[in-house]
């Protein structure tokens, strides 16, 4: 069975610091990944994709990828408060659109 | 610019009832999804519809039917509601991954 795991948190961090957010997937095979954010009682937004091994930057968010190590992780400079959410990190293993497996989400806390 | 619409935003049902879930996009995606939520569960994905007058099984497809009315809507119908179905439901729209998401619609089946 495919499994995309996150640690749930809550991550707290102070304002100002770097927000590193992790992510492992336990097929080998997959091709793609995604990092949503959710604020509390809404609904996700897509915030970064990256498909290739190393790193992508946007903005304040960098997005890393491994795949020898099945490793997917977002990185948020500068944390504001206003980054205070949880991340869903998803995964999708090729083939159908369908494909896109979700991991539980990782509650973030920016302290002022 | 409306995006992803979905309605209603809360219900609450007894257990054995129907109800239709909408959903509508302005944005001429071809792909829709529904997805539910549930605490400590992450998003799991009931049934997409990669173009208009397709529709395939999600991970959690059972007790659930879709209908792709047209490019723009995407509905979900509990055809005899069970209290395992208490969810947020989330409906989605894209030209690929999921991308934009409604408001969701607060469910409970009493």
């Amino acid at each position: 069975q495919k499994e995309v795991e996150q640690n749930s948190g809550p991550l707290s961090v102070p304002e100002g610091a770097i927000a590193s957010l992790n992510c492992t997937y336990s097929d080998r095979g997959s091709q793609s990944f995604f990092w949503y954010r959710q604020y509390s009682g809404k609904s996700p937004e897509l915030i970064m994709f990256i498909y290739s091994n190393g790193d992508k930057e946007d903005g304040r968010f960098t997005a890393q990828l491994n795949k020898a190590s099945q490793y997917v992780s977002l990185l948020i400079r500068d944390s504001q408060p206003s980054d205070s959410a949880t991340y869903l990190c998803a995964v999708h293993y090729g083939g159908s659109q369908g494909n896109l497996i979700f991991g539980k989400g990782t509650k973030l806390s920016v302290k002022p | 610019n409306a995006g992803v619409t979905q309605t209603p935003k809360f219900q609450v049902l007894k257990t054995g009832q129907s109800m239709t879930l909408q959903c509508a996009q302005d944005m001429n995606h071809n792909s829709m999804y529904w997805y539910r939520q549930d605490p400590g569960m992450g998003l799991r994905l009931i049934y997409y519809s990669a173009s208009e007058g397709t529709t395939d099984k999600g991970e959690v497809p059972n007790g659930y039917n879709v209908s792709r009315l047209n490019k723009r809507e995407f509905s979900l119908r509990l055809e005899s509601a069970a209290p395992s179905q208490t969810s947020v439901y989330f409906c989605a729209s894209s030209e690929g991954i999921p991308g934009y998401f409604g408001d969701g619609t607060r469910l409970s089946i009493l």
